[in-house]
């Protein structure tokens, strides 16, 4: 069963850089037939892809954020991660990262990150 | 990118009904790669279909897809107490991957 396991600090400050990591059992991050993404939702609000790290390390992001966006793997510790920086309160958000083979099998449970000085 | 609007954006029935959520796409979704989620309060969402028409591992038999091109539906046959949530539409036929805004199907 895969499981994924958000984690990072839930207050981060405007103009600085939100950093979450994704911790996955029951997969291999490195498996051919897998990729990893990242998704956001605001407060009562509906959901946004960030983007997703295929199995060969390559990245696609979305257009609307891909000047701010990283998203890195770490196949030591079978995690990834997501770099945001110049955060705003726009960027407030319930962080998900998903199994992102196109559909979106598992996800995480999500964690709430708030940019606020 | 592809914008995707779900009609209704609520939808009031009781439980024994069936509903019809309709997910519509500003231009063709390539290969059918459309996907639906359910959405439950604090929860993340729940994969149902993939790829128009597939059911998901564990997705109940009540729960189905349809549609191509631009326009898709999703079927809930028979509503339980457990299909009250909120349902997304997804496209993974181009990036950026897209959502739709959410039909809320509540009880009557």
């Amino acid at each position: 069963q895969v499981q994924l396991l958000e984690s990072g600090p839930g207050l981060v400050r405007p103009s600085q850089t939100l950093s979450l990591t994704c911790t996955v059992s029951g997969a291999s991050i490195t498996s051919d037939d897998y990729h990893w993404g990242w998704i956001r939702q605001p407060a009562g609000k509906g959901l946004e892809w960030i983007g997703r790290i295929y199995a060969s390390g390559s990245t696609i992001y979305n257009p609307s954020l891909t000047s701010r966006v990283t998203i890195s793997v770490d196949t030591s510790k079978n995690q990834f991660s997501l770099n945001l920086n110049s955060v705003t309160a726009a960027d407030t958000a319930v962080y998900y990262c998903a199994r992102d083979n196109g559909a979106l099998a598992y996800w995480g449970q999500g964690t709430l990150v708030t940019v606020s000085s | 990118e592809i914008v995707l609007t779900q009609s209704p954006d609520t939808l009031s029935l009781s439980p024994g009904e069936g509903a019809t959520l309709s997910c519509r796409a500003g231009q063709s979704v390539s290969s059918g790669y459309l996907a639906w989620y359910q959405q439950k309060p604090g929860q993340a969402p729940r994969l149902l279909i993939y790829t128009a028409s597939y059911r998901a591992g564990g997705i109940p038999e009540r729960f189905s897809g349809s549609g191509s091109g631009t326009d898709f539906t999703l079927t809930i046959s028979r509503l339980e107490p457990e299909d009250f949530a909120v349902y997304y539409c997804q496209q993974y036929g181009s990036s950026p991957w897209t959502f739709g805004q959410g039909t809320k199907v509540e009880i009557k």
